[in-house]
């Protein structure tokens, strides 16, 4: 257990739709990468915050945003979803320049 | 041009037999770090071991063992006496400071199987 959490597990929705995907860091991590990996592909890097700010930005799609919370837990929406959005969807936690320790992922399937 | 390098997209190995999966990586941070992640089936990505640029020793974590060789720019993970349950996906990643901020650069995995 990498003491990131992540919601939900599993996310079934169809095209045009919006989500959010909850994330709550280890403890004492100011940092959260959100990444996506589509399938049998490599990870993708969406963003980074850090204490609030945003930090980084990848290869993130304007239909996609997050935000990271006075508590330090982040959310990544995604909207007007397609079916190239279905993928896994991973959070990850550091310290500053630390090693990345990633939650178990949030499944997305858009129908 | 790709900044980390994993040159074997699949391996498979005999159960219990040692195995090297390939890294070379590309920078000119003279700080940087290199991690190998594991991503079974399951598909939770899990930190194994890391390696720092000044670390004059070879990084271990029981039967993981990265092989860094810094003039060569690689950074090989070992796996001594390989299982059933090492079957996964392997990723190496290299950390480097810039546009002041760390960033970390993934490679694009090796798909390692082992056989019964």
């Amino acid at each position: 257990d990498s003491g990131v959490t992540q919601t939900p597990k599993h996310l079934i929705t169809a095209t045009g739709q919006r989500v959010t995907l909850r994330c709550s860091p280890r403890s004492g991590d100011l940092s959260v990468y959100w990444y996506q990996q589509s399938l049998d592909q490599g990870l993708q890097f969406l963003i980074q915050y850090y204490n609030g700010e945003e930090r980084a930005k990848g290869n993130i799609l304007e239909r996609f945003s997050a935000q990271q919370f006075p508590d330090l837990h982040s959310e990544l929406n995604l909207s007007s979803l397609e079916l190239g959005d279905s993928a896994l969807y991973f959070c990850a936690s550091s310290a500053t320049g630390d090693t990345q320790y990633f939650g178990p992922g949030t499944r997305l399937t858009v129908l | 041009a790709q900044k980390i390098t994993q040159t074997q997209p699949g391996m498979f190995v005999q159960e219990k037999e040692a195995v090297t999966l390939d890294c070379t990586y590309d920078t000119s941070d003279p700080s940087y770090g290199l991690f190998w992640y594991k991503q079974p089936s399951s598909g939770e990505m899990i930190f194994l071991i890391y390696q720092g640029s000044y670390d004059q020793q070879n990084a271990t974590e029981g039967r993981y063992s990265l092989n860094f060789q810094k003039a060569r720019k690689s950074a090989n993970l070992v796996i001594s006496a390989s299982q059933l349950g090492d079957s996964a996906m392997y990723f190496c990643a290299m950390r480097e400071y810039m546009d002041s901020n760390y960033q970390l650069i993934w490679g694009a995995g090796t798909k390692l199987i082992i056989k019964p």
